[in-house]
C-alpha cells in the first residue's frame, strides 16, 4: 500500500537558516506526492505537488522538493527560514481507490518552529 | 469565492447528542471526502464520495455516517458522540480529472 513517512515531528531552526522536513514514500508505482502546510487554527493550503514531471518542484513561498526515487524521498527545503513559516507540514501521497478514484494519505505531520 | 466551506466552525457536544456537520464545495468536484484530524496522528479519511449518490468508507468510519444527495453536498453525521470523537474535521473535494483538492476550513468538535 501506497504511504508515506514524514522524520522528526518537531523542527527547529534559526531564522534565515536552512529549513529540511524529510518524506519519504513508499509506493510500487510512481506516485504523486504533495506538501501542506497548516498555519494555527487553520485548514490545509497546498505548497507544491509532485505528479511525475520535473524532478524538482517548486512552490509557494520560496519552498521546493525534491522527488529522488532512488532515495524514495521528497524532502521538503527552503533555503532560509523565516518567522511567518512556523507552521505544521504535512507529505501526502495519493492513492488509488479499487475500482477508480483516489485520496491522499497523509504523513503524521511535520511541527516548524522558527526561531529568532 | 469559490471553495469548500464547512459549518460550524467549533461546536462543544455532551456524550451521546447527536450533529450534522455541513460540507458544501460550488466546484462542481465529483469526489468529496472526510478526514479527521488528532495530534500527531495526521489525518485520517472517514468516508468519501465519488459522485452524487455514492459513499464510501475510508480508514476510520466506526461512528459516522455520510450522504451524498447532491453533487454540492456531503454532510457528516454524528448519532451518538463519543470523547473519541473530539477532533478537527475536514471536508475536501477534488475534480473529476487531475490531482487538486481543495480543503475546507476545518470543524473543530469537542465532545465532554
Amino acid at each position: 500500500a501506497q504511504s508515506v513517512t514524514q522524520l522528526g515531528s518537531h523542527v527547529s531552526v534559526s531564522e534565515g537558516a536552512l529549513v529540511l522536513l524529510r518524506c519519504n514514500y513508499s509506493s510500487s508505482v510512481p506516485p504523486y506526492l504533495f506538501w501542506y502546510v497548516q498555519y494555527p487554527n487553520q485548514g490545509l493550503q497546498l505548497l507544491l505537488k509532485y505528479t511525475s514531471a520535473a524532478t524538482l518542484v517548486k512552490g509557494i513561498n520560496g519552498f521546493e522538493a525534491e522527488f529522488k526515487k532512488s532515495e524514495t524521498s521528497f524532502h521538503l527545503t527552503k533555503p532560509s527560514a523565516h518567522m511567518s513559516d512556523a507552521a505544521e507540514y504535512f507529505c501526502a501521497v495519493s492513492v488509488e481507490f479499487t475500482g477508480g478514484g483516489n485520496k491522499l494519505t497523509f504523513g503524521t505531520g511535520t511541527q516548524l518552529k522558527v526561531e529568532l | 469565492n469559490a471553495g469548500v466551506t464547512q459549518t460550524p466552525k467549533f461546536r462543544i457536544l455532551k456524550i451521546g447528542q447527536s450533529m450534522t456537520l455541513q460540507c458544501t464545495q460550488d466546484m462542481n468536484h465529483n469526489y468529496m471526502y472526510w478526514y479527521r484530524q488528532d495530534p500527531g496522528m495526521g489525518l485520517k479519511l472517514i468516508y468519501y464520495s465519488v459522485g452524487a449518490g455514492i459513499t464510501d468508507k475510508g480508514e476510520v468510519p466506526n461512528g459516522y455516517n455520510v450522504s451524498r444527495s447532491t453533487t454540492e453536498d456531503f454532510p457528516l453525521r454524528l448519532e451518538l458522540a463519543a470523547p473519541s470523537q473530539t477532533s478537527v474535521y475536514f471536508c475536501a473535494s477534488r475534480e473529476l480529472s487531475g490531482d487538486g483538492y481543495t480543503f475546507g476550513s476545518g470543524t473543530r468538535l469537542t465532545v465532554v
